[in-house]
């Protein structure tokens, strides 16, 4: 059974530039979370999509966008980028909303120049 | 609000000794779930256990072990015999209970676990 994938892997941007990561779930899941990790905060929860509807939102700023496809899979999306968003994102996925069996990926390591 | 402690950052053991790793929640709601997970350097989170807050049971699962106490809001970790794989980085998470609350984790600081041969 396939785990969680998030493509790519890493990622170098530009500051001003925009950038879409993926994140497909274990087949059958349909909740897919999203956090980013940086040293100075930690890992912090930025949203829960469930349906292709956002069912939950972290305290991040309008430039944190994502979507959720009907086959599941998720993409978020940051746009005008800042040195700060450089971080390691994480996706995890559940069986439905509110389940309790997460499961994350390896994440995509974006670097912001 | 919900909040989760993990007061040591760094911890350093010599294989075959017995490591705890501590965890202090907050939260107001009376159903909740207490999370670990482990982060190897390659990034992945990796779960090892859940725990809903009317289950007190402890379990030992091989040579992991916890403790979950409610009158004192802890969940500590504890693994005996440590190998150098289990070097790693430690996050304690909580999540509300209840179906409509989603599937949100608020996580510690982590603790960094190194074990030296």
């Amino acid at each position: 059974k396939a785990g969680v994938t998030q493509t790519p892997r890493y990622l170098i941007k530009t500051r001003g530039q925009q950038v879409t990561l993926s994140c497909s779930p274990i087949s059958g899941h349909r909740s897919v979370s999203w956090y980013q990790q940086t040293p100075g905060q930690g890992l912090q929860f930025l949203f829960e999509y469930f349906s292709e509807t956002q069912r939950n939102k972290g305290n991040f700023p309008g430039r944190f966008s994502g979507r959720q496809f009907s086959n599941s899979r998720s993409e978020m999306n940051v746009s005008t980028l800042e040195l700060g968003d450089s971080a390691l994102y994480l996706c995890a996925s559940s069986l439905a909303f509110g389940g309790r069996g997460y499961t994350f990926g390896s994440g995509t390591r974006l670097t912001v120049v | 609000a919900q909040k989760v402690t993990q007061a040591q950052t760094e911890i350093s053991v010599v294989e075959k000794e017995d490591v705890t790793l501590d965890c202090v929640y907050e939260t107001r709601d009376t159903t909740y779930y207490l999370f670990w997970y482990k982060q190897p350097p390659s990034g992945e989170l990796v779960f090892l256990i859940r725990r809903n807050s009317f289950d007190e049971q402890n379990e030992i699962s091989g040579r992991y072990s916890w403790n979950f106490q409610k009158s004192t809001s802890s969940f500590n970790f504890t693994i005996t015999a440590s190998q150098v794989v289990d070097s790693a980085v430690y996050f304690c998470a909580l999540s509300r209970g209840g179906e409509t609350s989603g599937s949100r984790l608020t996580f510690g600081e982590g603790t960094q676990l190194t074990v030296n041969p």
